[in-house]
């Protein structure tokens, strides 16, 4: 069975650094893309990256691209998102997805996580 | 790269039909046939109802469709039943290779 468990809820302040993670199990996890996705609260959903964690090949969006690190390590199935230093506007609830593969479509997300709540808060 | 702009909310009682909207640009849904929308349960993890405008996942209920015209999706659900009440967000591929996603549309079944 196919799962991504990811790490649990974090409360941080301001300023300080943070590296949530997602790990895959039931698949090949470096052959499939897996990306970030931020729901702030009460909004809907920010495609914030994707990593191939075969070759840790990333992609940013525009408004997350410096703002946070996507990484992975392939040999614990396991990807990252991270920060280096928290604000307020960080808050919210963030997902890791697998993209699809295979033989049909690769361009969406067939397996989710169950997200992981960052609240950052003075 | 903007946001898909969904309806906030939408409503309808058991059995009727009822279709959402998601509208883009040239630049996402108006150049792909790469949207696909999801159904979430808050608290739950998001789960992938339609893929590719209108292809479905396996297991996915066939009362459950999708369309594009130009710049808009539409997601339609038949035979609605207290269980879909959720949350319904669309996203598509863009011409710069990222996704973006809506804001979501919130469905209260009567």
């Amino acid at each position: 069975e196919v799962q991504l468990v990811q790490s649990g809820a974090e409360v941080k302040k301001p300023g300080e650094s943070l590296k949530i993670s997602c790990k895959g199990s039931g698949y090949g996890f470096s052959i499939y893309w897996v990306g970030w996705v931020r729901q702030m609260p009460g909004k809907g959903l920010e495609w914030m990256g994707i990593i191939y964690p075969g070759d840790s090949d990333t992609t940013y969006s525009p408004a997350f691209q410096g703002q946070v690190t996507i990484s992975a390590d392939k040999s614990i199935s396991t990807a990252y998102l991270q920060w280096s230093s928290l604000t307020a506007s960080d808050t919210g609830i963030y997902y890791c997805a697998r993209r699809s593969a295979g033989s049909g479509s690769p361009f969406y997300f067939d397996y989710w996580g169950q997200g992981t709540l960052v609240t950052v808060s003075s | 790269q903007s946001a898909l702009t969904q309806p906030a909310s939408v409503s309808g009682s058991p059995g009727q039909s009822i279709t959402f909207s998601c509208t883009g640009t040239s630049s996402d849904i108006g150049y792909y046939n790469y949207v696909s929308w999801y159904q979430h349960h808050p608290g739950k993890a998001p789960k992938v109802i339609i893929y590719d405008v209108s292809d479905r996942p396996s297991g996915v209920s066939s009362r459950f469709s999708g369309s594009k015209s130009g710049n808009t999706a539409s997601l339609t659900i038949s035979g609605l039943q207290p269980e879909d009440e959720a949350d319904y967000f669309c996203s598509s591929l863009t011409t710069t290779n990222t996704w973006v996603f809506g804001g979501g549309t919130k469905l209260t079944v009567l």
